[in-house]
């Protein structure tokens, strides 16, 4: 089966910019996750959403960060605007259910100059 | 709180030298281990988890309840096994969310 694909794979912006990232999930997964990668810590979620449904957005920070999964399957990570510590690896990934040991995407690396 | 500790950032060691990568792990209930794996220029992936009970490319894994520990064993270490390690927890009725350690390179040298 296909991967969970993401783009762009790098993106550089200034600070006060605002990007978005896009994620395809695997045909039929109903879960879909957005994880922040900063250099040199592990994975953090942002949100998790079940089919077009937000499930978990506690850790987005919502005065700049938004997403959208309007039709249950591709979803968008928006940011605006972008700080310099929004510099990270942002990773997508989904489940067929709200199971652990799910696939992740190839990331977006971004950096905020 | 709910918190997984990798306390060492990198490992060094020597081909066919034995492996362990140390996972320590903070969680009031009962929560379900992972290990993923991140090679060079490639996606994190699943390694390993503790409801499998299986060997995976050497690795095992076995869940310690009482020292709350989940640490990644592998008897003889091979040079393709140079990554970046995560240990990673999901608890019960989460939805799927996983929380990472800050995860340990190993290097396994010639």
């Amino acid at each position: 089966e296909a991967g969970v694909a993401q783009s762009p794979r790098y993106k550089i912006i200034e600070k006060r910019q605002s990007v978005a990232f896009w994620c395809n999930p695997i045909s039929g997964h109903a879960t879909l996750y957005w994880y922040q990668q900063i250099l040199g810590q592990g994975p953090k979620l942002l949100i998790q959403f079940q089919n077009n449904g937000v499930v978990d957005d506690s850790q987005l920070p919502k005065d700049r960060f938004s997403a959208e999964r309007l039709k249950g399957v591709d979803s968008t990570l928006k940011i605006q605007p972008a700080k310099l510590e929004d510099s990270a690896v942002y990773l997508c990934a989904s489940s067929p259910s709200r199971a652990p040991g799910y696939t992740f995407g190839s990331g977006t690396r971004l950096t905020v100059v | 709180a709910q918190r997984v500790t990798q306390p060492e950032k990198l490992l060094s060691v020597f081909k066919g030298a034995p492996v362990e990568l140390k996972c320590n792990y903070s969680y009031s209930g009962s929560p379900e281990l992972f290990w993923y794996v991140q090679y060079s220029r490639q996606r994190l992936q699943l390694l390993l988890r503790h409801i499998s009970r299986e060997s995976i490319k050497g690795f095992t894994a076995d869940l310690n309840k009482g020292e709350t520990s989940f640490h990644l064993k592998k008897p003889f270490a091979q040079e393709e096994d140079s990554a970046m390690y995560y240990c990673a927890l999901s608890g019960n009725n989460q939805g799927g969310k996983l929380i990472f350690g800050q995860g340990t390179e190993l290097s396994v040298k010639p």
